[in-house]
């Protein structure tokens, strides 16, 4: 079965970095993309980005341009979402989820990563 | 910045029918954008009902449906059910990208 194992709840300061990870299993790894979706408390959903796992494709929302990089370890079947320049207002619900058949859709999704910062 | 505006709240009975829409900035929602909807409830993550504007995975209760009406995307709960009651979000494409809705809280009463 699809499975999308995320990393543990991270605390950072403003100005740090961090890294969340997402294990797949279940599937091929390198058929499929991964999206990045991350939800403050309280807020709506918002689309950050996602990797083509085959290529390493990449494509960011323009709100996280310059601060968010997305990449994959095929060999591990893994993708990170890195943010830096961390501010309060990134603390959220970081989800990954894959994505299917080209631009069709997201279907199974990682069970979140919160990640707060604070000073 | 593409803006995606739903309903902010919806209120059915049980058994009753509602219709939820997604509309963008940018113009009338066509297929291409590949609507898709998710259902969230409190403290958990989103679970995926409609793709491709009306394509349903293979977990999603025939109850749900997903369709383009008058220029935006919809999703149409038929013979609502009181698990039904959560936060709803249409996620459109936009040539590479995506965005998602305002949301939708669909209450069950």
């Amino acid at each position: 079965q699809v499975q999308l194992v995320q990393s543990g709840a991270e605390v950072k300061k403003p100005g740090a970095s961090v890294k969340v990870s997402c294990k797949a299993s279940g599937y091929t790894f390198t058929d499929y993309a991964m999206h990045w979706v991350r939800q403050a408390p309280g807020q709506r959903l918002e689309w950050m980005g996602w990797i083509n796992a085959g290529n390493g494709n990449t494509k960011y929302s323009q709100k996280f341009q310059g601060r968010l990089t997305i990449v994959r370890d095929t060999s591990a079947s893994t993708a990170y979402m890195e943010l830096s320049s961390l501010r309060s207002e990134d603390t959220a619900v970081y989800y990954c989820a894959r994505g299917f058949a080209g631009v069709a859709g997201l279907d199974y999704w990682g069970q979140g990563t919160l990640v707060t910062v604070s000073s | 910045q593409t803006v995606v505006t739903q309903e902010p709240s919806l209120t059915v009975s049980p058994g009753g029918t509602v219709t939820l829409t997604c509309a963008s900035s940018t113009g009338a929602v066509t297929s291409g954008d590949y609507p898709n909807w998710f259902q969230q409830k409190p403290g958990q993550a989103p679970r995926p009902l409609i793709y491709g504007t009306s394509n349903k995975h293979s977990w999603t209760p025939a109850r749900f449906s997903g369709s383009l009406l008058g220029g935006k995307a919809a999703l149409t709960l038929s013979g609502v059910q009181p698990e039904d009651e959560a936060e709803y979000y249409c996620l459109l494409h936009y040539d590479g990208t995506y965005v998602f809705g305002t949301g939708t809280k669909v209450t069950v009463l």
